[in-house]
């Protein structure tokens, strides 16, 4: 069975520092893996995707993600914190041959200090 | 519409009472999925539909819940007998046919208090 842990339930970091949202998976098969944004008010938008492609997976708004399967690992990083970036991230895996039934972390909700 | 379009937004009922929850989703978008986020959890999948059909309705918590989509596009999410515990955000999807599975576009979700 599939699962994802989200360390940190809420990450608060600096204007222009690093962005560094955590997710671990757990996976029978080759997974997907994919991280969603919410912004407040608003439903939630893809923001990249890894299929077994490059590793090194990049998204929209300056974010990009590393799958590491040794580490069971996909975590999400941006060089640059913006104030718009503040909103609730959530990991999320989907099993290779699954319908589109995906299953999502808790999520962490980042805020992004002036 | 251009995006996902629920309703209603906000849904307050009283318990053991009946609710329906509506998705449109974006025209051309064969596959339909709902989803349950309670506060402070991500999303729980409940059921997806590929055309009229459910494919796989795994989610659904018991019996009370059901879910149609009579003409392959509007879906309706339906709760009887409402409980306490229904209360959520109920999130709606949809993806192309074909689409990279999990390349979902989700709606603004249906708020329901059960009181």
């Amino acid at each position: 069975a599939q699962s994802v842990t989200q360390l940190g339930s809420h990450v608060s970091v600096s204007e222009g520092a690093l962005v560094l949202l955590r997710c671990n998976y757990s996976s029978s098969v080759p997974p997907y893996l994919f991280w969603y944004v919410q912004y407040p008010n608003q439903g939630l938008q893809l923001l990249l995707k890894y299929t077994s492609a490059a590793t090194l997976v990049k998204g929209i708004n300056g974010f990009e993600a590393e799958f590491k399967k040794s580490e069971t690992s996909f975590h999400l990083t941006k060089p640059s914190a913006h104030m718009s970036d503040a909103a609730e991230y959530f990991c999320a895996v989907s099993a290779r041959g699954s319908q589109g039934n995906l299953i999502f972390g808790k999520g962490t909700k980042l805020s992004v200090k002036p | 519409g251009a995006g996902v379009s629920q309703t209603p937004s906000n849904k307050v009922t009283e318990k053991g009472k009946y609710v329906e929850l509506r998705c449109d989703p974006i025209s051309g978008h064969t596959a339909l999925y709902w989803y349950r986020q309670s506060l402070g959890q991500g999303p729980e999948f409940l059921i997806y539909f590929q055309g009229t059909g459910a494919a796989d309705d795994s989610g659904l918590p018991n019996d009370r819940f059901f879910a149609v989509r009579p003409e392959g596009s509007v879906s309706t999410l339906k709760i009887q007998r409402t409980e306490r515990g229904d209360s959520a955000v109920y999130l709606c999807a949809s993806s192309q046919q074909g689409a990279l599975a999990g390349e979902l576009f989700f709606g603004e979700g249906s708020r329901l208090t059960v009181l």
